[in-house]
């Protein structure tokens, strides 16, 4: 079965100071994977996401980028954190279109407090 | 410019009653549409999904209904438990690159 870990689970990261979190899927291979973040009030936002090793796109301008280097590791990076980079943030597998079902699977979020 | 809305916040609904939570679209390039369940410090849960080209789908309490011309759908969960407070994301899939956007979530809330 397969099975996505993303960690840390919480990040405590003062201002100015850089950031990356990692984001693995066990039991699939050549998955779409996605970086979300979940702001208050904001729902759940698409970051950066992902069809293939080093093919990312970039949905909103931000102070992050997001690198693939192997087909199930997806990372979310920073070289210098924000406070506005506060939140809770998610990793997301799923098949390609036609491969397997249609749905997203969520790792646990890493809720993240620039200080 | 949101491309997948939710427009109320949140609900409340007494016990054993339908839940119905609403989502609206303007893409019409999307060719799936998922409902996810969502808890604090939790990632989303799947509840279900529905293809562009049906109008319904049921899976136990859980039926999504898709209104094409409308760009609409919805989620009806019938009897509502208490179990089933949490923040429901509306989501869609586009047919082209897979990207799955999201709605800004309602919270519901089951009142004993």
């Amino acid at each position: 079965s397969q099975t996505i870990h993303q960690w840390p689970a919480t990040l405590v990261q003062p201002v100015g100071s850089p950031l990356s979190l990692e984001c693995t899927v066990e039991g699939t291979s050549n998955p779409n994977l996605y970086w979300y973040r979940q702001a208050a009030g904001r729902g759940l936002q698409l970051l950066f996401y992902s069809i293939g090793i080093d093919q990312i796109s970039s949905e909103v301008p931000q102070n992050l980028s997001a690198s693939r280097p192997q087909d199930r590791q997806f990372i979310l990076s920073s070289k210098k954190l924000l406070l506005s980079d506060s939140g809770f943030y998610l990793c997301a597998w799923s098949s390609k279109v036609g491969q397997g079902n249609t749905e997203a699977f969520f790792g646990q979020g890493t809720r993240l407090t620039v200080v | 410019d949101q491309q997948v809305k939710q427009n109320s916040p949140s609900l409340s609904v007494q016990e054993g009653r339908i839940s119905i939570l609403n989502c609206d679209y303007t893409n019409s390039m999307f060719d799936y549409f998922l409902w996810y369940k969502k808890y604090p410090a939790e990632g989303p849960t799947f509840l279900i999904s529905i293809s562009s080209i049906k109008d319904k789908n049921e899976d136990g309490r859980f039926t999504v209904f898709l209104n094409k011309s409308a760009k609409h759908l919805s989620l009806h969960i019938v009897p509502s438990q208490p179990g089933d407070s949490a923040v429901y994301f509306c989501a869609a899939r586009e047919n082209r690159d897979d990207k799955i956007i999201f709605g800004k979530g309602t919270r519901l809330h089951i009142l004993p």
